[in-house]
């Protein structure tokens, strides 16, 4: 069955320091892959997308995320946290030819001062 | 910007009561979905429609059905309220099958009492 796994549930970040968060994806094929972040109370929102070419793929406020076609594998990283990063983030995907979305659990972001 | 607009932020309903949630798009997306979401369980699809009139079940449709009789509009309705629906409702929308994300609404928090 396809899936996407996020193993880390929380992670928690030094303000200022780096932060890499895990995805793999299990699809017979290359899926489109998407990274959202969702604010406490709030929708999700898109931070950025892969569908081909580079796999290093640049998103809005500060994120990339690479991806890794022999891991198997989409990280989101950003060089330098800040305080109003805390949210939670999503991993999904989807195949070509579908409108639906696979979403891992999530990974909860908390920033420490 | 694309705006998924759900019509209640916060819903208390008591059990056994019929209750819609509304969704409102003004993009012209195709797809329309919905989605609960629950701590340690991810989001959830519960059904979305790829066209006016046109339903597909999601992974939990047990106790909720749809209507879309427009395209901007999409509603999820609980035919009879039970507590174990008390959750945070997504409703999202998207373009056809492509490399497309879903836009998101902020979201109902819906608590049956």
């Amino acid at each position: 069955a396809q899936s996407v796994t996020q193993p880390d549930i929380h992670i928690t970040v030094s303000e200022g320091a780096s932060l890499e968060l895990r995805c793999n994806y299990s699809y017979g094929a290359t899926p489109y892959l998407f990274w959202y972040v969702q604010s406490p109370g709030q929708g999700l929102q898109l931070l950025l997308k892969y569908f081909s070419g580079d796999t290093l793929v640049q998103g809005i406020k500060g994120f990339e995320a690479e991806f890794k076609r022999s891991q198997s594998s989409f990280n989101l990283r950003k060089p330098s946290v800040h305080w109003s990063d805390a949210a939670e983030y999503f991993c999904a995907a989807k195949n070509s030819g579908y409108s639906t979305l696979t979403f891992g659990k999530g990974t909860m972001l908390l920033v420490s001062p | 910007d694309v705006k998924v607009t759900q019509s209640s932020r916060y819903l208390v309903k008591r059990t056994g009561e019929k209750v819609f949630l509304e969704c409102v798009q003004d993009m012209d997306h195709e797809n329309m979905f919905w989605y609960r979401q629950d701590p340690g369980l991810g989001l959830r699809l519960i059904y979305f429609s790829y066209d006016v009139k046109m339903k597909e079940k999601g992974d939990i449709p047990e106790g909720y059905s749809v209507s879309r009789e427009k395209k901007e509009r999409f509603s999820l309705i609980l035919e009879s309220a039970s507590t174990n629906q008390t959750s945070m409702y997504l409703c999202a929308s998207s373009f056809g099958t492509g490399n497309y994300g879903y836009t998101f609404g902020s979201g109902t928090r819906l608590t049956v009492v």
